[in-house]
């Protein structure tokens, strides 16, 4: 079983619909991340939840809604979103506090917004 | 300026042949520095830390520069295995982790 397991691995939206991305780690840690990763472009910071608790949004638009219910789980609420936001969305978790800077990813979620 | 800026290639070489990747930071007061891997469509994958002595993992060899603020990947006998786009990492220490990612660079190996 992988560490971080991230839900749907693909999936196609309308600008009108609804949606949410699942993200679930199973390495104990107690921070969670959600990345943004644009073609041609750097991984670009979301989110960060660090013992369920949001300590960054990264002037992230209101169409992205995050969600963290308790450490081992986080996710991605999606509405009314545009073309450009197609991107991978990628989910990471850390063990804050631990001296060690590690996140380990999940293998993302493609995301085609038509 | 770009907080982490890398070439992002492609770099061509063939098997068997040595390979160096460097990496810029902005920021002066990072503490944390890293490689990942990132293959075609995946997600990125830790391919070793940087600490301030350099480090050495089998044919990867990682370097630190403080006073010049860059980062730097040796790949010696390249492998088929090890195309793939590799980011510079660094974290801006701002109490909690926040990496920041280069772009990446990308290296072809060519039988």
């Amino acid at each position: 079983e992988t560490g971080v397991t991230q839900t749907p691995r693909h999936l196609v939206m309308g600008m009108t619909n609804k949606k949410s991305l699942k993200c679930e780690q199973h390495l104990g840690h107690n921070a969670m991340y959600w990345y943004k990763q644009s073609a041609k472009k750097p991984l670009e910071l979301m989110f960060v939840y660090n013992f369920k608790e949001q300590t960054e949004n990264n002037s992230v638009p209101s169409r992205f809604s995050p969600e963290c219910p308790n450490s081992s789980h986080l996710f991605l609420h999606l509405h009314t979103l545009q073309p450009e936001d197609s991107a991978l969305y990628l989910c990471a978790s850390s063990q804050a506090g631990s001296g060690s800077d590690i996140q380990y990813f999940g293998a993302g979620t493609r995301l085609s917004v038509l | 300026r770009k907080e982490v800026e890398q070439d992002p290639g492609p770099f061509n070489v063939p098997e068997g042949a040595t390979v160096a990747f460097n990496c810029t930071y902005s920021n002066s007061a990072s503490q944390s520095f890293f490689w990942y891997r990132q293959d075609c469509r995946k997600e990125p994958k830790l391919l070793m830390s940087v600490y301030s002595s350099g480090n050495e993992d089998g044919r990867f060899t990682a370097q630190l520069n403080r006073a010049s603020q860059y980062i730097s990947l040796l790949i010696r006998d390249s492998k088929l295995s090890d195309s793939a786009t590799y980011l510079c990492v660094v974290n801006k220490n701002t109490g909690f982790q926040k990496l920041v990612f280069g772009t990446g660079t990308r290296l072809l190996v060519s039988p």
